[in-house]
């Protein structure tokens, strides 16, 4: 399996949701990352976890939170969004922090 | 600051026609550049990385650390590389945290 895999595709939520991104990769890179991307703007780094550690934070609001529960595994748990969060939420992965990175399809969010 | 810089939002070239994506960077540290690009509906994935100095689809890049620029060329384009295509440029903290900075894309149209 050489790709990342993200799911859902697309997700819609109210601003009272809770709701959970996954993304998945079995190429066993130890750095995995989640980035957000707005219509026509490139992606902009929001985590970094590298060896199921936390290691870049972004100054992401709360109610964004990702978690790393093993290595192939990287979820982003999601609460009390706001309509202006609506995005494409990429997940990478990397060999080691800092190689070059390989792209998930995205999940594709609406907040209502 | 460390940044990247895509001067053109939009090119348009008609098929067959040599067409270059331009870059330009700034980083205090030693540059390591990469391209990718976002077909449509498709995942962004990895073109090229400088270091490798290969040559994907037909595409070449050299970096000019004089000019600091690393931009992207292909002698005759083809309809299928119309893209949005991002530099981007790993940047390094003293700290020790490692992020891939995007420059905001040139969307390419390979016109018949």
């Amino acid at each position: 399996d050489t790709e990342v895999t993200q799911t859902p595709k697309h997700l819609v939520m109210g601003m009272t949701n809770k709701k959970s991104l996954k993304c998945e990769q079995h190429m066993g890179h130890r750095a995995m990352y989640w980035y957000k991307q707005k219509a026509k703007k490139p992606p902009e780094l929001m985590f970094v976890y590298s060896y199921e550690k936390l290691s870049i934070n972004e100054s992401v609001p709360s109610r964004f939170s990702p978690e790393c529960p093993n290595s192939s595994l990287l979820n982003l748990h999601l609460h009390a969004l706001q309509p202006e969060d609506s995005a494409l939420y990429l997940c990478a992965s990397s060999q080691r922090w800092g190689w070059e990175q390989y792209f998930g399809p995205g999940t594709r969010l609406t907040v209502t | 600051a460390q940044r990247v810089t895509q001067p053109e939002k939009l090119l348009s070239v008609f098929k067959g026609a040599p067409v270059e994506l331009k870059c330009n960077y700034s980083y205090s540290g030693s540059p390591e550049l990469f391209w990718y690009v976002q077909y449509s509906r498709q995942r962004l994935q990895l073109l090229l990385r400088h270091i490798s100095r290969e040559s994907i689809k037909g595409f070449t890049a050299d970096l000019n650390k004089g000019e600091t620029s690393f931009h992207l060329k292909k002698p005759f384009a083809q309809e299928e590389d119309s893209a949005m295509y991002y530099c981007a440029l790993i940047v390094r903290s003293q700290g020790g945290s490692e992020k891939l900075v995007f420059g905001k894309g040139t969307k390419l149209t390979v016109n018949p």
